[in-house]
């Protein structure tokens, strides 16, 4: 039963480019949530969504951030012409309902922006 | 906004000493969850509490909610070199995402 996949577990970018993270949640996980962690941080919430439903994105910056959670294949986060700012562990987390239950995490996309 | 403050941000201990890592949140929380993540590591879960007052215990990890629903603590009796890691507390305030706070890194001295 494989837990939840993140991919690629390094990305490298130069400034200006994008950047497309995936996730594939636990097999009968529908919920989804991505959070973002600088070294030495902790987790930051950036958004919350269900299958073909952003639930709440409201820690997501409005500018260049964006996510989805297709019906079929993994949820995307995407990031537009990254920014030296942007480098940062990025984190997928599911559950099979909504947060009162626990999150199983990815190992995680660290990315690093040149 | 809502917030989880979590004291302290480091601790060292040597290796057989306790350790107690302290949760407060700005409002009262629906449930807290604990979480540990390893050095390089993802964050797993350890355990979740829901009732005011409750307490549970996992092995050597004693864990406590506040009567008020408000606070939260993580006891580690007798640290062994295996509990290296960060431990994040994680609070529901019923808006369907968890908030964590900023995390308690234990290093341990052999």
């Amino acid at each position: 039963n494989a837990g939840v996949m993140q991919n690629p577990r390094h990305l490298v970018r130069r400034r200006g480019q994008e950047a497309r993270l995936r996730c594939s949640p636990m097999k009968g996980h529908s919920h989804v949530y991505w959070y973002r962690q600088l070294p030495e941080e902790g987790l930051k919430f950036m958004v919350y969504l269900q299958k073909e439903n952003i639930i709440d994105e409201s820690g997501m910056p409005k500018e260049r951030f964006s996510a989805e959670f297709p019906k079929e294949g993994p949820s995307i986060l995407r990031i537009q012409q990254v920014v030296r700012g942007d480098s940062a562990a990025y984190f997928c987390a599911s559950s099979a309902v909504a947060t009162n239950e626990k999150l199983f995490f990815g190992s995680g996309t660290q990315l690093s922006v040149l | 906004g809502q917030q989880v403050m979590q004291i302290p941000q480091y601790q060292h201990v040597q290796e057989g000493e306790d350790f107690t890592t302290y949760c407060n949140s700005s409002t009262t929380l629906s449930n807290i969850q604990w979480y540990k993540q390893r050095p390089g590591g993802h964050p797993v879960f350890l355990i979740q509490l829901v009732k005011s007052g409750e307490v549970k215990k996992q092995k050597r990890l004693t864990f406590q909610f506040g009567e008020a629903k408000k606070n939260s603590s993580l006891h580690i009796t007798a640290t062994q070199t295996t509990d290296v890691g960060t431990y994040f507390c994680a609070g529901d305030f019923g808006n369907e995402k968890l908030t964590f706070g900023t995390g308690t890194r234990l290093t341990i001295i052999p």
